[in-house]
């Protein structure tokens, strides 16, 4: 079975400070993705990714960066943490047309 | 863009009853299809998919067909139970396997 790995389910942070957020997949894909999940907002890609140092802008890039250093790691950076950035964020890796699988979930809450 | 509409939620349904949740879609080319459910607290998991028109996903008793001329995808289930009640998301895979999903429809089962 294909496992995503997310580094926390909870996180608290103060604003302003730096976040990271770490996703590790075991199962060689090519492609990985961050997305934040919102009451009513559905989720929004954030970046991805579909190669070693490769990345790519998603919907909402703002206030975000992303670092893909090996293949099955992929790290989600919030530079400056923002209250607006509360959120349910999402990692999932890919490979050809098999559809996408994700972590758990980190729930990020910035105070 | 594609874009994928799926019917308001929440549905609430009696065990044993019908499920049917809408889904269309709005994409060039030829996209596969997913529906992904999301359990409380956790994150999203592939429920089936399809990668072609006509063909017909199915697991755990849920069944959607992709519909070329109709844009839909539809997902069913003949008699759904307590532990079906969760989120299930429509969505499409596009370039660099980005997937591009529905707003959710909550499912609450009741005994």
């Amino acid at each position: 079975d294909v496992k995503v790995t997310q580094s926390s389910r909870y996180l608290v942070k103060r604003t302003g400070e730096k976040v990271f957020l770490e996703c590790v997949q075991d199962m060689d894909h090519e492609n990985m993705f961050w997305y934040r999940q919102d009451p009513g907002l559905g989720l929004r890609l954030i970046y991805f990714s579909y190669d070693v140092k490769m990345k790519e802008k998603g919907d909402i890039p703002e206030g975000y960066s992303v670092s893909r250093e090996k293949k099955e790691r992929f790290s989600l950076i919030l530079e400056s943490a923002s209250t607006n950035q509360t959120s349910m964020y999402l990692c999932a890796s890919s490979s050809s047309g098999r559809g996408q699988y994700f972590g758990p979930g980190t729930r990020l809450t910035v105070t | 863009g594609n874009s994928v509409t799926q019917m308001e939620g929440p549905v609430t349904l009696s065990e044993e009853a019908f499920l049917t949740i809408n889904c269309t879609y709005t994409a060039t080319g030829y996209p596969s299809l997913f529906w992904y459910v999301q359990y409380p607290g956790e994150g999203l998991q592939l429920l089936l998919k399809a990668t072609k028109a006509d063909d017909k996903g199915s697991n755990k008793g849920f069944e959607a067909t992709y519909r070329k001329e109709t844009t839909s995808f539809h997902l069913e289930k003949g008699s759904v139970q307590v532990s079906d009640s969760a989120v299930y998301f429509c969505a499409l895979s596009g370039v660099y396997q980005k997937v591009t999903f529905g707003t959710g429809t909550k499912l609450q089962v009741i005994p």
